[in-house]
C-alpha cells in the first residue's frame, strides 16, 4: 500500500498570501495525484487531477506540480472561501486508493 | 443536475448490519465505476470499496473485507453499501464517489453511520 503524508498539518495564511501545500508519496505514483478541497460540513471537491490539471470550474489561483514521489498544490492569493481542508490522494497502485491525512489551511 | 445523493445511515449496535444507498442523476451511471468512502468524526478520508461500471470486478479496504459488500443497479442508477458485523470503528461519514480516470471527480453529501451499544 502505498503511504501519503502532507505537510504540514496545519498552514495560518493570511487572506490574499500565497499557500504552499506538500504532499510525499511512499513510492512513485508517477503524475497519478488528485487533490481534494474540503469544507467543514460538506463533501470533499476535486480541485486537480494528473498532478498539475485543474478540474473543470476550478479558479487558476490553484496550482498543481510535481510527479514521483513528491507533490505541491498552492494556491496563489488565498481568498477567503479557500480557508479549508486540503487532500492529495494516490490512484496509481490500486486498490487501494489512498489519501494523505490532511493540510488545514486557517486564517492568520 | 449531475449529483449523488447518499441514504440509509443511521445508529446501531455492533454487530448489527446496515444497507447504504447513493442515488445518482444527471450523467449516464451505468458508464462510471463508483467508490465509498467514509470519514470518521475529525479525521481524513478513508476509501472503502470499489465496483466497476458493469459490477464485473469489486474492491474493498481490508479494515471492511469480508463484512462489507458493494453493490449496483444499473436499472435503477443506485449504488449500494451493504454493512455487516458492524464495529465502533465503522463509525463515519459514508460517501460516494464517481470514479474517473481512477480519481473521484464527483461526490455526494454523505450519510452518517454511528455504530455504539
Amino acid at each position: 500500500e502505498i503511504v501519503m503524508t502532507q505537510s504540514p498539518a496545519t498552514l495560518s495564511v493570511s487572506p490574499g498570501e500565497r499557500a504552499t501545500l506538500s504532499c510525499r508519496a511512499s513510492q512513485s505514483v508517477s503524475s497519478n495525484l488528485a487533490w481534494y478541497q474540503q469544507k467543514p460540513g460538506q463533501a470533499p471537491r476535486l480541485l486537480v487531477f494528473g498532478a498539475s490539471t485543474r478540474a473543470t470550474g476550478i479558479p487558476a489561483r490553484f496550482s498543481g506540480s510535481g510527479s514521483g514521489t513528491e507533490f505541491t498544490l498552492t494556491i496563489s492569493s488565498l481568498q477567503s472561501e479557500d480557508f479549508a481542508v486540503y487532500y492529495c490522494q494516490q490512484y496509481n497502485n490500486w486498490p487501494p486508493w489512498t489519501f494523505g491525512q490532511g493540510t488545514k489551511v486557517e486564517i492568520k | 443536475q449531475v449529483q449523488l445523493v447518499e441514504s440509509g445511515g443511521a445508529v446501531v449496535q455492533p454487530g448489527g448490519s446496515l444497507r447504504l444507498s447513493c442515488a445518482a442523476s444527471g450523467f449516464t451511471f451505468s458508464g462510471y465505476g463508483m467508490h465509498w468512502v467514509r470519514q470518521a468524526p475529525g479525521k481524513g478520508l478513508e476509501w472503502v470499496a470499489f465496483i466497476r461500471s458493469d459490477g464485473s470486478n469489486k474492491y474493498y479496504a481490508d479494515s471492511v473485507k469480508g463484512r462489507f459488500t458493494i453493490s449496483r443497479d444499473n436499472s435503477k442508477n443506485t449504488l449500494y453499501l451493504q454493512m455487516n458485523s458492524l464495529r465502533v470503528e465503522d463509525t463515519a461519514v459514508y460517501y460516494c464517489a464517481k470514479n474517473y480516470g481512477r480519481y473521484f471527480d464527483l461526490w455526494g453529501r454523505g450519510t452518517l453511520v454511528s455504530v455504539s451499544s
